[in-house]
């Protein structure tokens, strides 16, 4: 059975900075492209990064470009999410995401998030 | 960047009800759409890909239609576990989601 287990949301300052977690189980982690996706309290669903397989690949959302970095331990089947400068903005629930093996940008397994408040 | 319209925002309809939802993009995006539903508190689920593939597990009162600009998903025939939101997603550029349909009973 898949499982993605989200960690490291907590209230943080704006400015501040955060890593999320993410450890993935029940399938082949380093065969799969990897997401983060974001919901905001009471608001849709915003695609945030993606990872390759292999690390050697990232893209970001143009709101969150230059300030969160995604990462991958294969060894230790781990997805990571560094984000910095944070703003009131970036207030959501975290979620990670599998990349489906008919489209890595399908997803088609997912966490239950984690939530980061940015708020003074 | 490509946008992403779902109609109606909420739709409120009974069991047994054929639902369906719109969701257009900004410019074409061939077959490279999917669909998810999500209930309070829960995570997204994959519903069907490629516009109109349903996703294994799905029952088949769930189906996708549609290429380009313009697509659907359909429920035959509305049951109560199928109350939640809806969101279409486009692939053919990274990923952008709709604002969701919210379908709600009426």
């Amino acid at each position: 059975e898949v499982q993605l287990v989200e960690s490291g949301g907590v209230v943080v300052q704006p400015g501040g900075s955060l890593r999320l977690s993410c450890a993935a189980s029940g399938f082949t982690f380093d065969d799969y492209t990897m997401h983060w996706v974001r919901q905001a309290p009471g608001k849709g669903l915003e695609w945030v990064s993606l990872i390759s397989w292999d690390g050697g690949s990232t893209y970001y959302a143009d709101s969150v470009k230059g300030r969160f970095t995604i990462s991958r331990d294969n060894s230790k089947n781990s997805l990571y999410l560094q984000m910095n400068s944070l703003r009131t903005e970036d207030t959501a629930l975290y979620y990670c995401a599998k990349g489906a093996s008919s489209g890595y940008w399908i997803f088609d397994y997912w966490g239950q998030g984690t939530l980061v408040t940015v708020s003074s | 960047d490509i946008q992403m319209t779902q109609s109606p925002s909420t739709l409120s309809a009974s069991v047994g009800d054929r639902v369906t939802i719109t969701c257009r993009a900004s410019q074409s995006i061939s077959s490279w759409l999917a669909w998810y539903q999500q209930k309070p508190g829960k995570a997204p689920k994959l519903l069907i890909y490629k516009a109109s593939s349903l996703e294994s597990g799905v029952p088949s009162r769930f189906s996708g239609s549609g290429s380009g600009t313009e697509f659907t998903l359909t429920i035959s025939s509305l049951q109560p576990d199928d109350f939640a939101t809806y969101y279409c997603q486009q692939y053919n550029t990274q990923g952008t989601f709709g604002q969701g349909t919210k379908v709600e009973i009426k």
